[in-house]
């Protein structure tokens, strides 16, 4: 399954399929990149971040892809699992700042 | 073993109402974090304090005061709660300044929900 487009709220997912979730963010002097998993009721969770000199990171069953030129972030899961269901937010920070700009969020559903 | 906990995690009160959240972490970090969730789940920055130093402070109601007593604890306090302030607070800490570089992965604590009625 994949999210396209600027947001999209929601994303249902097969079990075992891999998942994508996209995040445009506007800012071109964004240099540090993060993605958060939130489950419900919980706070958010650090998943795997990438910097601006890098295009793509990898971690276990996750996969960041990170295309400067459209200003394009995305999420990659593999195999998703039920315990993956939760909502997924991107983040931006500019060099040397404090602050993480947060995106909206978009919720995966993942169908048994 | 907690590394970020906040109190209470549940808090319901009435309008004009003060009530305080606490937050400690026992990361050894430098840098804390208040931001807001609202109903549709956006996260927004609020205030952030580096080494007890405010270094982030958005455009906040000033009923909202946040107070740094030490590095490793951050409050909030609220003034004359109003329906509008309902929300879910989250407490986040990073490392801070290392080696002439900020160190940006921010650890959320559990967060509060409040509810004003």
């Amino acid at each position: 399954g994949e999210s396209v487009g600027l947001h999209l709220p929601t994303l249902s997912v097969q079990e075992g399929d891999n998942s994508i979730i996209n995040c445009a963010y506007s800012n071109s002097a964004s240099d540090y990149f993060i993605w958060y998993k939130q489950e419900s009721g919980k706070g958010p969770q650090f998943i795997i971040d990438i910097r601006s000199n890098m295009d793509k990171r990898q971690g276990q069953r996750v996969t960041v892809l990170l295309n400067k030129t459209v200003k394009h972030l995305s999420l990659q899961i593999a195999a998703t699992q039920p315990g993956d269901s939760a909502v997924y937010f991107c983040a931006e920070k500019g060099r040397g700042d404090y602050k993480l700009s947060f995106g909206a969020g978009t919720t995966v559903t993942v169908r048994a | 073993d907690t590394a970020v906990s906040q109190t209470p995690k549940y808090l319901v009160t009435q309008m004009g109402n003060d009530k305080s959240i606490k937050c400690e972490q026992n990361l050894g970090h430098d840098t804390m974090y208040w931001y807001k969730q609202d109903s549709k789940k956006f996260l927004k920055i609020m205030f952030s304090y580096n080494n007890k130093e405010l270094i982030i402070n958005e455009t906040v109601p000033n009923r909202f005061s946040p107070k740094s007593p030490d590095k490793a604890h951050l409050n909030l306090h609220i003034n004359s709660l109003e329906l509008g302030d309902s929300a879910v607070y989250f407490c986040a800490s990073s490392p801070g300044p290392f080696g002439g570089r900020i160190q940006e992965t921010q650890y959320f604590g559990p967060g509060t929900r409040l509810l004003v009625l």
